[in-house]
């Protein structure tokens, strides 16, 4: 059964930090390249980032490069989310995602993780 | 990159077709057959139901078809269900640094 389960979203205030996980199991990670997505309440779905199958090439939605890393662990089966510098409007439901290799479409999703930006 | 355009909500009679356009540019919608879209119900995680354009993935019903016509991508539900009320959202391959560039998606509303 293919799986991914988002971790480490909860309350930050602005200017914080935090990290958040996606575990994936039930497919082949190694041959996936692997994305985020946020909902922010009530609003629709935004691209944020991407890595590629080695962890050697990422690319960032304009709204939040320079403050949010991927990463991934191919060996934990793991993808990662570092995000700094969090403004109330990073606010969302953050999902890890995956395309095939070479397929351009997200086949997967995880069940998503809240990240609430706020004083 | 912005936001591929879709009408806000679309509503049908069980039975009856509804089709929801996405309007993107040259950039995105119009320069590959690269556009998925997906379901998404109150609450739940999106799926994907359509891909390549005009694909189904396994399981997915054929009521549901998808077409592309220069910088626009279409998505019809034939033979409308209850369970078909749901948010719809396009998306389109825009290069290999954006990769995705999603629309502001569509609640379709079954009457």
């Amino acid at each position: 059964e293919v799986q991914l389960v988002e971790s480490g979203g909860g309350l930050v205030q602005p200017g914080g930090s935090l990290r958040l996980s996606c575990a994936a199991s039930g497919f082949n990670f190694n041959n996936s390249w692997m994305h985020w997505v946020r909902q922010a309440p009530g609003k629709g779905l935004v691209w944020v980032s991407r890595i590629n199958i080695e962890g050697t090439s990422t690319s960032y939605a304009d709204s939040v490069k320079g403050r949010f890393t991927i990463s991934r662990d191919n060996a934990k089966n793991t993808l990662y989310l570092q995000m700094n510098s969090l403004r109330a409007e990073d606010t969302a439901v953050y999902y890890c995602a995956r395309n095939r290799h070479k397929e351009n479409y997200f086949d997967y999703w995880g069940q998503g993780t809240l990240v609430t930006v706020s004083s | 990159q912005s936001a591929l355009t879709q009408p806000r909500s679309v509503s049908g009679s069980p039975g009856q077709s509804v089709t929801i356009s996405c309007t993107g540019t040259s950039s995105n919608v119009g320069g590959y057959n690269y556009v998925s879209w997906y379901q998404q119900h109150p609450g739940k995680v999106p799926k994907l139901i359509i891909y390549d354009v005009n694909k189904r993935p396994s399981g997915v019903p054929d009521r549901f078809s998808g077409s592309k016509s220069g910088n626009t991508a279409s998505l019809t539900i034939s033979g409308l269900q209850a369970e078909d009320e749901a948010d719809y959202y396009c998306c389109s391959y825009a290069g290999s640094y954006t990769f995705g560039v999603f629309g502001t998606g569509t609640q379709v509303t079954v009457l």
